[in-house]
């Protein structure tokens, strides 16, 4: 058991609505990673938060933004959703610059 | 830019028939190489990390190694229960993000 969790597991949304999805990294780490994965394909990097600041983003537009909170657990938000979004989202969990990071179940977004 | 490449995309073994994964990258500057194993529907499960070429670390069936180029995963007697995706994923230097393959997708049958 990582100790990583996300909410919720599965998503249905349409097409244009905005969705929020939640993590609660394992205890004693203080940032926080979000990845999209399509099917059949890698993690991609989404962005990565750390004491509530962004720190670092990958190649992902504006609608894509995020939260961290004191207690170090974050939400991704995704606003103007577009079918391409339908992927399984993946939050990590780990010390800043630390070598393991660890992966909470992830949450399956389908948008229609 | 940074890249990570693996082979095969899938592989069918017979139980107890060994094999290795391969994991090529292309990276300035590598911090970690990592190895994840992935069930379908769920998140990585973390397995090892590498640092620097000439490593070994090894858990239950598997072991893995690095050199300035690629990463192995060696997969010795595998059992039906190893099937899932195993993927690999680089962390270059003064970032945080992992760079991932795509994975191979390993089927063990009895």
């Amino acid at each position: 058991e990582t100790g990583v969790t996300q909410s919720p597991t599965h998503l249905i949304k349409t097409r244009g609505q905005q969705v929020t999805l939640r993590c609660s990294s394992q205890s004693g780490h203080n940032t926080v990673s979000w990845y999209q994965q399509a099917l059949g394909q890698g993690p991609q990097f989404i962005f990565q938060y750390y004491r509530e600041e962004e720190n670092g983003r990958g190649n992902f537009p504006p609608r894509f933004s995020g939260l961290q909170f004191p207690n170090y657990s974050s939400e991704l938000n995704v606003n103007a959703l577009e079918l391409d979004d339908s992927a399984l989202y993946l939050c990590a969990s780990s010390l800043l610059q630390g070598l393991e990071a660890f992966f909470g179940q992830g949450t399956r977004l389908t948008v229609v | 830019e940074d890249q990570v490449t693996q082979s095969p995309e899938a592989l069918r073994l017979q139980e107890g028939e060994s094999s290795s994964l391969n994991c090529s990258y292309t990276v300035s500057g590598l911090r970690g190489l990592f190895w994840y194993r992935q069930d379908p529907g769920k998140g990585p499960e973390f397995l090892f990390t590498l640092y620097s070429a000439g490593e070994e670390k090894e858990k239950e069936r598997l072991k893995a190694t690095l050199t300035k180029k690629e990463s192995f995963l060696h997969i010795t007697a595998p059992k039906p229960e190893d099937s899932a995706t195993y993927l690999c994923a680089v962390q270059p230097y003064n970032t945080d993000k992992l760079i991932f393959g795509t994975g191979t997708r390993l089927q063990v049958f009895p």
